[in-house]
């Protein structure tokens, strides 16, 4: 088995502050992705990588970057900070070609002062 | 509007009962997963179909490509069933995977 971990695990910004998020994984998948979760608004896609060095933007990828610097680690930066924003963002994992069974880390939890 | 409508929103189940969740796809999608949040707020994937049905334990999934929805049947449920459950699916697009907005489910002692 393998696992996907997320640091940090909370995440506590000031408006208008560069935050990023890291994520690791040892399935030795080959696309990741990361999501944002709201409250009752389901899971949303912000980017998502097919391979290293690969970079695709999803449904909700303005105000992020993200860099997929080795096969293994996929990280993601809220360029800036928005005053009272609070969301969980999830990274995920699934090997190409075979489905797209997703693997999820547990999380980091932002939250904006 | 949503692609992938899920429902109900929320669910109250006695233990030992069942029954299903479903999802709706306003276009033709490649594959479902189901996943269950756990207390830890991790993820699990619980199946994953590209057509026809699978059976783990008390959960059973369905997926209708053609008809576009999938649903999920909970039989004898416990305690433990308790929290949030998401349908995801796999649009033409083969990375790009749209999620419901979940249902709550809670199990009555």
């Amino acid at each position: 088995g393998g696992i996907i971990t997320q640091t940090p695990k909370f995440l506590i910004g000031q408006e208008g502050q560069k935050l990023t998020l890291k994520c690791q994984q040892n399935f030795n998948h080959d696309t990741m992705y990361w999501y944002r979760q709201d409250s009752g608004k389901g899971l949303r896609l912000i980017y998502y990588s097919i391979t290293e060095n690969d970079l695709q933007k999803g449904d909700l990828s303005e105000g992020y970057d993200a860099s997929r610097e080795k096969k293994s680690s996929f990280s993601l930066t809220v360029t800036s900070a928005q005053k009272n924003e609070m969301a969980v963002f999830l990274c995920a994992s699934s090997i190409r070609g075979r489905g797209n069974t997703l693997y999820f880390g547990a999380g980091t939890r932002l939250s904006v002062l | 509007g949503d692609q992938v409508e899920q429902s109900p929103s929320a669910l109250s189940l006695h233990e030992g009962t069942g029954s299903a969740l479903r999802c709706n796809f306003t276009t033709t999608m490649r594959a479902v997963q189901w996943f269950r949040k756990n207390s830890r707020g991790s993820l699990i994937n619980l199946f994953y179909l590209a057509s026809g049905t699978k059976e783990n334990g008390r959960l059973k999934s369905a997926f209708d490509s053609k008809e576009r929805y999938s649903t999920l049947h909970i039989r004898d449920a416990q305690l433990e069933d308790s929290g949030t459950y998401f349908c995801a699916a796999d649009d033409t697009n083969a990375y790009k995977v749209i999620f419901g907005k979940g249902t709550h489910l809670h199990v009555l002692p």
